[in-house]
């Protein structure tokens, strides 16, 4: 079976261009969630969707962004890319937001240079 | 603000027991504590979860306090595969079943 996948797995931009990263839940997994982990801290929660609508957002500015599409695969939107965007993106999914295990993505790595 | 709050690192040696501990001293009534590992260039991988009662499964148990300020992971018998960082984590049910990581105690086991 599949687990999550994320794409791309690495990306370099410079400051001020925008960026769009995928992923795709686990078959049958209602829920995503983004987190961005910088380096040597753990993860911080982004986003939280379910069922294409947004059912939770964390301490992020506008800039960030994201959707989840009918087949449950959600994208991350960031605009106007600051040196701190730098990070791991990760993406969890689940079966539903009450769930209590959530299945991570290896992530991807984003640069901004 | 970190909800939770562990130790930077610690140490074991293969096959001896591991007790990671982890301080939530906010937490509310309905938030779950959680946690998960990570491998090196892997995401986190789920552990164990509880409430208020203790908690057994196949890797590993969860002791809570009974105020629920603090908990503690419990590896029976470390070995080197889990040598990694292991987060202590708040799943918050109020505000949407969000999940807020500590900072993670990296775990090195010693042959």
């Amino acid at each position: 079976d599949a687990g999550v996948t994320q794409s791309p797995t690495h990306l370099i931009k410079t400051r001020g261009q925008h960026v769009t990263l995928r992923c795709s839940p686990i078959s049958g997994h209602k829920s995503v969630s983004w987190y961005q982990q910088v380096l040597g801290q753990g993860p911080q929660f982004i986003f939280q969707y379910y069922e294409k609508e947004e059912r939770g957002r964390g301490n992020f500015p506008d800039r960030f962004s994201a959707r989840q599409f009918p087949n449950y695969s959600s994208e991350l939107n960031v605009n106007a890319l600051l040196l701190g965007d730098s990070a791991l993106y990760l993406c969890a999914s689940s079966l539903d937001v009450r769930y209590n295990e959530q299945f991570f993505g290896p992530g991807t790595r984003l640069t901004v240079l | 603000d970190a909800k939770t709050t562990q130790p930077n690192s610690m140490e074991s040696n293969e096959e001896e027991p591991v007790h990671l501990p982890c301080n939530h001293s906010t937490i509310s009534g309905t938030d779950y504590i959680h946690w998960y590992r990570q491998l090196p260039s892997q995401g986190p991988e789920y552990v164990i979860h509880g409430l208020t009662s203790n908690v057994n499964n196949r890797m590993a148990s969860l002791a809570i306090a009974e105020d629920r300020k603090s908990s503690t992971l419990i590896l029976h018998r470390a070995t080197l595969r889990d040598a990694a960082v292991y987060y202590c984590i708040l799943r918050v049910v109020n505000t949407g079943n969000q999940f807020y990581f500590g900072t993670g105690t990296s775990l090195t086991v010693i042959p």
